[in-house]
């Protein structure tokens, strides 16, 4: 079984700053690695997602993220953050022999001007 | 393309009542999920279905909820009766190969 780790619950960040969203996992097999944002009273959206090959994976509003396979970790960044992306992030694990999407318990990521 | 529809998007009902959930996933996609997501916390999975039939139905509390996937497409999730605790966000995802999971814009449910 999987287990997804969100290390920070929040995140304060200042408008254009760079910003580092942690997330560990863990599990006995390989698994495919996923980051969703939910914006206030509406579902979730896909940033991201690693299946195989390289490691660094960009996705939508300039989001990317690395998947280290030693620290099983995948970090989502971004370089330069906006007001809009203020949002919870959340962090998904399944794996490869699998449907069964385990998430993180999320981080609140709030920009300030 | 449509994404996944879920009606209705808020439910408010009084405690001891029921309540259903209805969700129309993309089209072609044969995996269809139901999870459940409490405040401030990540979404947990409540049932599973490849096509009409539920794979994973370990975290689901068959007690008082329900569900079913008539003809592999739509499906609804009812809760009967509803307790406090269950108010929650309601989400439903379908996926038609690994990695290609799609979200609804969630129920949330408030049971007064």
């Amino acid at each position: 079984a999987q287990s997804v780790t969100q290390l920070d619950s929040q995140v304060p960040v200042f408008e254009e700053a760079p910003v580092e969203l942690r997330c560990n996992y863990s599990s006995s097999v390989s698994v495919y690695l996923f980051w969703y944002v939910q914006y206030p009273n509406q579902g979730l959206q896909l940033l991201l997602k690693y299946l195989s090959g390289s490691t660094l994976v960009k996705g939508i509003n300039g989001f990317e993220a690395e998947f280290n396979k030693s620290q099983t970790s995948f970090h989502l960044r971004k370089p330069s953050v906006h007001i809009s992306d203020t949002a919870e992030y959340f962090c998904a694990a399944c794996s490869r022999n699998g449907n069964k999407l385990v998430f993180g318990a999320g981080t609140i990521l709030r920009v300030k001007s | 393309e449509a994404g996944v529809v879920q009606s209705p998007r808020y439910k408010i009902i009084e405690k001891k009542q029921p309540v259903a959930f209805w969700c129309n996933p993309i089209s072609g996609h044969n995996t269809l999920y139901w999870y459940r997501q409490n405040l401030g916390q990540g979404p947990e999975l409540l049932i599973r279905y490849e096509n009409e039939e539920a794979v994973d139905d370990s975290q689901l509390p068959k007690d008082r909820f329900s569900a079913e996937r008539l003809k592999g497409v739509d499906s609804t999730l009812k809760i009967q009766p509803a307790e406090l605790g269950d108010s929650a966000v309601y989400l439903c995802a379908s996926s038609g190969h690994m990695g290609g999971y799609t979200f609804g814009s969630g129920t949330r449910l408030t049971v007064v």
